[in-house]
């Protein structure tokens, strides 16, 4: 059972250099989410989506897009890259269980941009 | 915004020891959750507090949602080196979709 799996798992880019960090679930969850993490500041939402084809933004979306054409897909794109935008990313999905969500994170992509 | 502060943001402990960990809002929240996360890993869900007041033991760790709904706390009696990680609390607003997530503990236990 593989969870949620993000790739890749370590990224160095150059200022203005885009990609898309991938992240794919198999527990058919509806809700998924991308968080970036930095010292002393926990977990700060980015985008999220509660389910195929809808997205909403978080409290960072700035700099970042995501979309949903699957259940199983949520990829996160950074279209012009900023050393801000170094941070740990995870993706996390849930059942969405209306109340007492319960999210299963990915184990992280560390992206260094420099 | 709903903000979590959480108390303290480091500790470092000698193992056998009881701590107490905080987790404080402002804002009112449908429920809260702990999560642990190790070096290289995501969090991985510990407990979810649901009711005003709510106590709930997870072998050495005990849970307590305040009564208002705005904090937590997390106890750990006897602590083992395997407690040591980064402690994250996490709120559920009313009527929203998605989590609030603390600063963090990062609490280390000396052999």
């Amino acid at each position: 059972n593989a969870g949620v799996t993000q790739t890749p798992k370590f990224q160095v880019l150059k200022t203005g250099q885009s990609m898309t960090l991938q992240c794919a679930q198999d527990m058919n969850h509806e809700y998924m989410s991308w968080y970036r993490q930095d010292p002393g500041m926990g977990l700060r939402l980015i985008h999220y989506s509660v389910g195929a084809g809808i997205t909403d933004q978080g409290e960072v979306p700035n700099g970042y897009n995501v979309s949903r054409s699957t259940t199983e897909d949520f990829p996160l794109r950074l279209l012009s890259a900023a050393p801000s935008q170094t941070s740990v990313y995870f993706c996390a999905s849930s059942y969405f269980t209306g109340g007492d969500e319960k999210l299963f994170f990915g184990s992280g992509t560390q992206l260094s941009v420099l | 915004t709903q903000l979590l502060e959480q108390s303290p943001q480091f500790l470092s402990i000698q193992e056998g020891e009881n701590l107490t960990v905080y987790c404080n809002s402002s804002s009112v929240f449908s429920s809260l959750q702990w999560y642990r996360q190790e070096p290289g890993e995501g969090p991985v869900l510990l407990v979810t507090v649901v009711t005003g007041g709510e106590v709930k033991k997870l072998k050495r760790l005990t849970f307590q949602f305040g009564d208002a709904r705005k904090d937590s706390s997390l106890h750990i009696t006897a602590a083992q080196t395997g407690d040591t990680g980064l402690y994250l609390c996490a709120g559920l607003g009313f009527g929203n979709e998605k989590l609030t997530f603390g600063t963090g503990t990062r609490l280390t236990i000396i052999p």
